[in-house]
This record gives structure tokens, sequence and C-alpha cells, in this order.
């Protein structure tokens, strides 16, 4: 079974759409994470919720939103998308948010704005 | 913002070579951790240390956590093909919590 898994896996659309990207765990974790992952593979943080309740929210444009409905599934809505918005986003769980507890990756969303 | 300086950026070596490589801070984190991404994949956890000092292997792989707190290498012994891949450090900043992870080590070994 697959820990944490994001759907979809590769995601090619238009310049000025609206996406989501979603994620699911089931670990039992209280806290989840987005990524973006740029192209020179350079890892960063956009939002972290712990039990449903936003955590961490890095400078991000507002046209990401991210949506908790409970605590094993975090979404990530990207609205009205730039070409800039092509990366690989990843999803990722941990038990809570001490840091001293080991996150765990999901495969990825490769998006491509055209 | 913080940021972790990692080297070097990327290795090409022989299989059956050492592998060493290591990351910095300009600040104090309380946790250190290693992470491999294969291509296609998310990354995954080698190695986490908690404690100034700790020396922790895992099979092949050894990691330390630096004694001032601002640093932390891993090494891979007798390196095999499957070893290809980017290895991230990340490390829980002491100041805000958060994981930040280095710009990441890219390795290719040569059969």
């Amino acid at each position: 079974d697959t820990a944490v898994s994001q759907t979809p896996k590769y995601l090619v659309t238009q310049m000025g759409n609206d996406k989501s990207i979603k994620c699911e765990q089931n670990l039992g974790h209280d806290t989840m994470y987005w990524y973006k992952q740029d192209s020179k593979k350079f890892l960063k943080i956009m939002f972290s919720y712990n039990n449903k309740e936003l955590i961490i929210n890095e400078t991000v444009p507002n046209r990401f939103s991210p949506k908790s409905p409970d605590k094993a599934h975090l979404n990530l809505h990207i609205n009205s998308l730039e070409l800039g918005d092509s990366a690989v986003y990843f999803c990722a769980s941990s038990q809570d948010t001490s840091g001293r507890e080991t996150q765990y990756f999901g495969p990825g969303t490769r998006l491509l704005v055209l | 913002g913080q940021q972790l300086n990692q080297s070097p950026q990327s290795m090409f070596i022989q299989e059956g070579e050492d592998v060493s490589m290591n990351c910095t801070s300009s600040s104090i984190f309380n946790t250190w951790l290693w992470y491999k991404q294969d291509p296609g994949e998310g990354p995954v956890l080698l190695i986490a240390l908690y404690k100034a000092g700790e020396l922790t292997s895992n099979g092949r792989l050894t990691a330390q956590f630096g004694i001032t707190r601002k640093d932390s290498f891993l090494n891979i012994s007798a390196s095999i093909p499957s070893d290809v891949g980017i290895y991230f450090c990340a490390g829980t900043s002491s100041n805000t919590g958060k994981l930040i992870f280095g710009q990441g080590t890219t390795l290719q070994v040569k059969p």
C-alpha cells in the first residue's frame, strides 16, 4: 500500500487555467505538507497543515490555495496558472510538527504549463 | 531566507569508490536528515540525526551531526550503480522549526 499518494502524476495545461492536485496519506499522521521542486531540483516548502489547520504558509502567491477536508487529505488548487508554476509538486506527511518526526514524501505531480 | 549549503553539487565516480558529501548552515539546527531522490520519485529518508556529535550508519551509509550543530556529512562506502540519484540534506532550524533542504548532490556511478 502506498503511504503517501498524489494524483495526477502528470499534468499538462494551458496558461490561465485552474487545476487541482490531490494528496492522501494512510499513515495516520497529523501533519501534511506541500513542497515545490523547481528545475534545479531545489525543494521548498509551500504549506503545512496540522490536523486540518494551516500551520505554515510560505511566501506563495494567493493563486495557490490548499484545502484539507480531513487530516488524511491535503489538496492544492491553483488558479490562473502561469508558466513559472511549472515544477514538480510533492506532498509529504509526518506524525507531528515537532520537526523531529520523519517526513514521508509522495511520488510527486509533474506540472507543465504551456 | 535560511539556506543550507550542500556540496558538492554533483559527483561522477567509479563503482566501488567511497563518496562523501556535506551540508553547512550559518545557524543552529535541531535535526539533520539525509534523503535520496530516485528519478521520477519523491525523496526517501536515509538517515536521521537528532543530537550533536551523533554518528549513525545505515548499511553502507554513515552520517554525522556536527558538534557545532551547523553541519552534517554523509558518506557512502563501496558505491554501486543503484546509488545513483540526488541526495538531499535537510535540517530543522532551531529558530523557525521548519525543515529546510539543501540544494542536493547528484551522484552518478560508472559501472
